[in-house]
């Protein structure tokens, strides 16, 4: 059973770099795309980027400018890197695994709460 | 952006009535070389992450009961649910992933009247 889960601090001071690991365990990351989805407190669902097995990467042009996603696949991990953070960037962070096959998202991680806050 | 718009917003039907949520999308999300639409369905209980029911509109992810169906294509969606169950309870999101950025509904919320 593929398991994921997220790591990282839970509190960031503005305007420095939100740093996130996502270990996969009980399969590859090689077939797929993983994926950083954040949800604000209460809010939706917003799709931050991608990172393919192969390490091309998507990123959301609202975030483009700020975000980093890389792969690391001896680890099989994979992290984010947003940077000069506000307190917008308040979230739920998900790391979720999308598949090239079928389509949709199959495995998500229980989610990471990270707060930006002076 | 595909701009993806649900409704309603929210929604409470009794116990072993249907439910419908429906999803518009503000291009078509059918890719012609295959014929597939490329949008999904989530469930997401309150403190939990999403859950995949449904991709490529009609179908139902391995697992998922068989109350759960989508139906559409193009442009305009549905998530139906047959007999509402209460552990059913939830906000479901419908998501396009024909192109990048892949775009998320608002979400509805289901409740029990």
């Amino acid at each position: 059973q593929v398991q994921l889960q997220e790591s990282g601090p839970g509190l960031v001071k503005p305007s420095e770099t939100l740093s996130l690991t996502c270990t996969v365990s009980g399969g590859s990351i090689s077939g797929y795309y993983w994926n950083w989805i954040r949800q604000p407190p209460g809010k939706g669902l917003e799709w931050i980027g991608y990172i393919f097995y192969s390490g091309s990467t998507s990123y959301n042009p609202s975030l483009k400018s700020r975000v980093t996603i890389s792969l690391d696949t001896p680890k099989n991990q994979f992290s984010l890197k947003l940077s000069t953070v506000t307190a917008a960037d308040t979230a739920v962070y998900y790391c979720a695994r999308s598949r090239t096959l079928y389509g949709g998202t199959d495995y998500w991680g229980q989610g990471t709460l990270v707060t930006v806050s002076s | 952006d595909i701009v993806m718009t649900q409704s309603p917003d929210s929604l409470a039907v009794s116990l072993g009535e249907r439910a419908t949520i429906n999803c518009k999308s503000s291009q078509s999300v059918l890719y012609s070389s295959n014929n597939e639409n490329y949008l999904a369905w989530y469930q997401q209980r309150p403190g939990q992450p999403p859950n995949l029911l449904i991709y490529w509109a009609s179908t139902r992810e391995s697992g998922v009961p068989d109350r759960f169906s989508g139906s559409g294509s193009g442009t305009d969606f549905t998530l139906t649910i047959s007999s509402l169950q209460a552990e059913d309870v939830a906000v479901y999101y419908c998501q396009q992933y024909y192109n990048t950025p892949y775009t998320f509904g608002q979400g509805t919320k289901l409740e029990i009247k």
